[in-house]
């Protein structure tokens, strides 16, 4: 969506991390979201983050908010190749959600 | 075993030709989605349904049409007037009176317009 962008391809080592980053617009978005989604498959979420929180963490998934920015982040630790996927950001507004178009993250031996 | 199903997951498209994509789900939510999914673009919304019965246009409902006579199904129909229909199509839900507005997805339907 043309509200949520974020940089298409992502290259990692097995092993190091991954950070993925998304700018949004709409500031009256009271939920933020990481879906994941394998290749032919639809998607599932990863983590959410509430909009008056700074940061999450979920085992190897921490979410960064910067709210002022309108800036958000996903960051996987210890990346697997089961992490090689496409990674959307997307924002609320009420029942809708508006999607990035996604981040095609490679792991590589 | 709760959740979505679409049928059928290849669908060709002749020009001139109306078809139908299936989406049924078992979770007993009250909101039903639409996303079109091109490579590059992400996800737009077609169709949206908050209850039985209604239903409202998303981003590009152009040349498509929908309904909702079962909270359990909310088919979509790619009319002919949906001039280029390739795209991966994906269906979700979602419990409306959950604090945070998770939609679940199917596996997809992958349509192309012959």
């Amino acid at each position: 969506g043309e509200d949520v962008e974020q940089s298409l391809f992502l290259s990692v080592r097995e092993g190091d991390s991954s950070v993925i980053n998304c700018t949004y617009t709409d500031s009256s978005s009271t939920y933020l979201y990481w879906y994941k989604q394998e290749p032919g498959a639809g998607l599932q979420l990863l983590t959410y983050i509430f909009s008056n929180m700074d940061m999450k963490q979920d085992q190897r998934l921490t979410v960064l908010l910067n709210k002022k920015d309108k800036h958000l982040s996903l960051r996987i630790a210890d990346t697997q190749t089961g992490d090689s996927a496409i990674y959307f950001c997307a924002e609320s507004n009420d029942y809708k959600l508006s999607f990035g178009a996604g981040t095609t993250v490679t792991v590589r031996a | 075993d709760g959740g979505i199903t679409q049928s059928p997951k290849y669908l060709f498209r002749k020009e001139g030709q109306n078809v139908t994509l299936s989406c049924e789900q078992n979770l007993n939510h009250d909101a039903m989605y639409w996303y079109r999914q091109d490579p590059g673009q992400g996800l737009r919304l077609i169709y949206y349904s908050q209850i039985v019965n209604d239903f409202q246009k998303g981003d590009i409902a152009e040349g498509y049409s929908v309904s909702r006579e079962k909270k359990e199904s909310f088919p979509l129909t790619v009319t002919s007037a949906q001039k280029n229909p390739t795209a991966f199509y994906l269906c979700a839900s979602s419990n409306d009176r959950a604090t945070y507005n998770e939609q679940f997805f199917g596996p997809g339907t992958r349509l192309t317009g012959l």
